[in-house]
């Protein structure tokens, strides 16, 4: 059983358009984490959000714990901001559950 | 921009080996984790550590896994017995606070042949 999905598992976009990855999941958390994987494979932590929305940039991550769901958009895409977004929670008994990934490319 | 350093960035290993992946955390951070991502897979969480002990650990984190604080700024996961299926990428990370993002270093990938 899978305790985070994501969808799309795959996008495409062309530079300038409005992204949003989607994120369900279905544990009590703590917290849930946006995280951006580069082709080389390196990590990096965008958001942690319990509640509301967090604005970096031209990112944005919302949560709404009832319906136990996230998104994160990204404004005015661009080819840079190809990678892998993965969808993470912090369990109420501090394990952390992955999503499997949305692959990212946007074409200039 | 303080990081997460971790070595190797890759190591080699035979079957039967064992090996140590080395991570130095955040300097004023307490909280430690370690991840793996074999390839092609989705990150699984392996332990947590805190106050120099577990605090929590996945079903993946068996008996030839451990992981130690040795000297105050490293963090290590060892392996005692290397097989070929712990062939994957390990991220260590760190946080301040439980309730606070987390800062990942750029990963060990470990190759069992």
């Amino acid at each position: 059983k899978n305790e985070v999905e994501q969808s799309p598992q795959n996008l495409t976009a062309q530079e300038g358009e409005f992204i949003t990855i989607n994120c369900s999941y279905s544990v009590g958390i703590s917290a849930l984490h946006w995280l951006q994987q580069h082709p080389g494979g390196g990590i990096v932590s965008l958001f942690m959000l319990s509640s509301g929305k967090k604005k970096h940039g031209r990112l944005i991550a919302t949560i709404n714990i009832q319906e136990k769901h996230s998104s994160l958009h990204i404004t005015a895409s661009h080819p840079r901001d190809s990678a892998v977004y993965i969808c993470a929670v912090g369990g109420l008994s501090n394990q952390f559950y992955f999503g499997t990934g949305t692959s990212l490319t946007v074409i200039p | 921009e303080p990081e997460v350093t971790q070595t190797p960035s890759h190591q080699v290993t035979q079957m039967g080996q064992e090996v140590i992946l080395r991570c130095v955390p955040i300097s004023n951070h307490l909280y430690f984790y370690w991840y793996r991502q074999i390839l092609g897979q989705k990150v699984e969480f392996l332990v947590s550590f805190y106050n120099n002990e577990i605090s929590e650990k996945s079903e993946i984190f068996d008996d030839q896994f451990s992981v130690e604080r040795p000297d105050g700024s490293n963090f290590t996961l060892k392996i005692r017995s290397t097989k070929l299926e712990d062939s994957a990428m390990y991220f260590c990370a760190s946080s301040e606070d439980i309730n606070y993002g987390y800062t990942f270093g750029s990963g060990t990938r470990l190759t069992v042949v």
